[in-house]
């Protein structure tokens, strides 16, 4: 079956404990991204890659990183969380090139501490 | 730059009525639109997509969305609500060569027995 996994589903942690949410696809799928989604203001895009080793900032990148070390996979990384990071996080992928369908996983619900 | 303005936060239909969300957007270059849903706990899914073919786009779940460039418009339609639409839903924009998508703020649809 085609899908974006993400993991963990639900994170609880304290403000500077570093975590990773870990995030694969299975489609052969160039092009990743992560969102944010925050009640009032719809998805807000964190960080993309075009392919291996190609990643770029979206629109809110501060206290956040990635890294693109193989295609399946597009882990972000806290390094030190903070409350205004509590969030629900969505890994998205697709073919690069538009207008190509996301495919969306299913979500990390963080709560930061 | 891209936007996307949708008119609502929340909207209530009785089941069985029409069914209307609208989405007004901002482009500088001819725009290929979305239309997203999110049910409960859940990622987004692709309904329908506009890109730059047919002006009026079928989806899936009986939803169709009419592109009206005059307008700037991509309203979200279904002839008759069903329990099973209560969702979150999310229009959003992209142009030709730019995977990213702009968002906007999102409309939950409630349908009252």
């Amino acid at each position: 079956e085609a899908q974006v996994t993400q993991n963990p589903r639900y994170l609880i942690t304290v403000t500077g404990k570093k975590l990773t949410v870990t995030c694969s696809q299975n489609m052969n799928h160039e092009y990743m991204s992560w969102y944010r989604q925050d009640p009032g203001l719809g998805l807000r895009q964190i960080y993309y890659s075009m392919n291996v080793e190609v990643t770029d900032k979206g629109d809110v990148p501060e206290g956040y990183k990635v890294s693109r070390k193989e295609k399946r996979n597009f882990p972000l990384i806290l390094e030190s969380p903070s409350p205004n990071q509590t969030s629900l996080y969505f890994c998205a992928s697709s073919l690069k090139g538009s207008p190509y369908e996301q495919y969306f996983g299913p979500g990390t619900r963080l709560t930061v501490t | 730059a891209q936007s996307v303005t949708q008119l609502g936060s929340h909207v209530s239909v009785s089941e069985g009525a029409l069914v209307l969300l609208r989405c007004n957007y901002s482009s500088s270059v001819p725009p290929y639109l979305f239309w997203y849903v999110q049910y409960p706990n859940q990622g987004l899914q692709l309904l329908l997509k506009y890109t730059s073919a047919a002006t009026l786009v079928k989806g899936i779940n009986g939803f169709e969305a009419e592109f009206k460039k005059s307008e700037t418009s991509f309203h979200l339609t279904k002839p008759s609500a069903h329990m099973s639409d209560a969702a979150e839903y999310f229009c959003a924009v992209s142009s030709f060569g730019n995977e990213k998508l702009t968002f906007g703020t999102g409309t939950r649809l409630t349908i009252i027995p």
